[in-house]
């Protein structure tokens, strides 16, 4: 199976900020590579695929880098309603999630 | 719009079994597939298992393959997920998710969920 590993766990941060998460694969998984945004009791909300295609209707503040087992999801100015947890998932070989980063108010 | 609904909430006994089920709507059901995700309290998303809407084929997560049948009722537009003995371990929000395949790759990234459904697994 493909660990994935997401840092950090929890990050604080202010209204405007430039926010990066980091998520890292235990193999190569070329960009077979999602970014996802949980708010509590809510389904998660697909951002990212492909490691750097922005999903449609998701705001362009949001974008992804990265290939083979080094990732990141950068939010450009963070707003308001991007507080948050943040899940990469690898979709190489079969589906595997990070354990989540969480975006509170700082 | 793409819709997924699911089922209500369910509580079962350990060693039942239970069975989610996911109406889509707003698009060709048999075009996409169906994903299944779980999330136990305060714990990150865990990919269960897929089924191939079009032709019914599957495939699920080392994980669950024993307990674990997901079917789909085409002219229902409808996806379930059955899981059987279960355990406490099992309790958790249950989310249909609709997946996109990308050639090459070998899974789905997945775009559009359901709202989720809790199954508590308690005596």
């Amino acid at each position: 199976d493909i660990q994935m590993t997401q840092s950090p766990s929890t990050l604080s941060a202010s209204v405007g900020d430039r926010v990066t998460i980091t998520c890292r694969a235990s193999q190569s998984i070329s960009s077979w590579l999602a970014w996802y945004q949980q708010k509590p009791g809510k389904a998660p909300k697909l951002l990212i695929y492909k490691a750097s295609s922005l999903e449609t209707g998701v705001p362009s503040r949001f974008s992804g880098t990265g290939s083979g087992t080094e990732f990141t999801l950068t939010i450009s100015t963070l707003q308001p309603d991007d507080f948050a947890t943040y899940y990469c998932q690898q979709y190489n070989s079969d589906s595997t999630f990070g354990q989540g980063t969480k975006v509170e108010i700082k | 719009q793409v819709q997924l609904v699911q089922s209500g909430a369910e509580v079962k006994t350990p060693g039942a079994s239970v069975k989610v089920s996911c109406k889509a709507s707003g698009y060709t059901f048999t075009n996409y597939a169906i994903n299944w995700v779980r999330q136990a309290p305060g714990q990150r998303l865990e990919w269960m298992g897929w089924i191939n809407a079009g032709n019914g084929h599957t495939k699920y997560s080392q994980k669950f393959q024993a307990r674990i049948t997901i079917t789909r009722d085409t002219s229902a537009s409808t996806a379930s997920m059955e899981l059987s003995s279960l355990r406490s371990e099992d309790t958790a929000v249950y989310y249909c998710a609709r997946g996109i395949w990308s050639i090459h790759s070998a899974s789905y990234y997945l775009d559009s969920w359901g709202q989720g459904t809790l199954v508590t697994v308690s005596t």
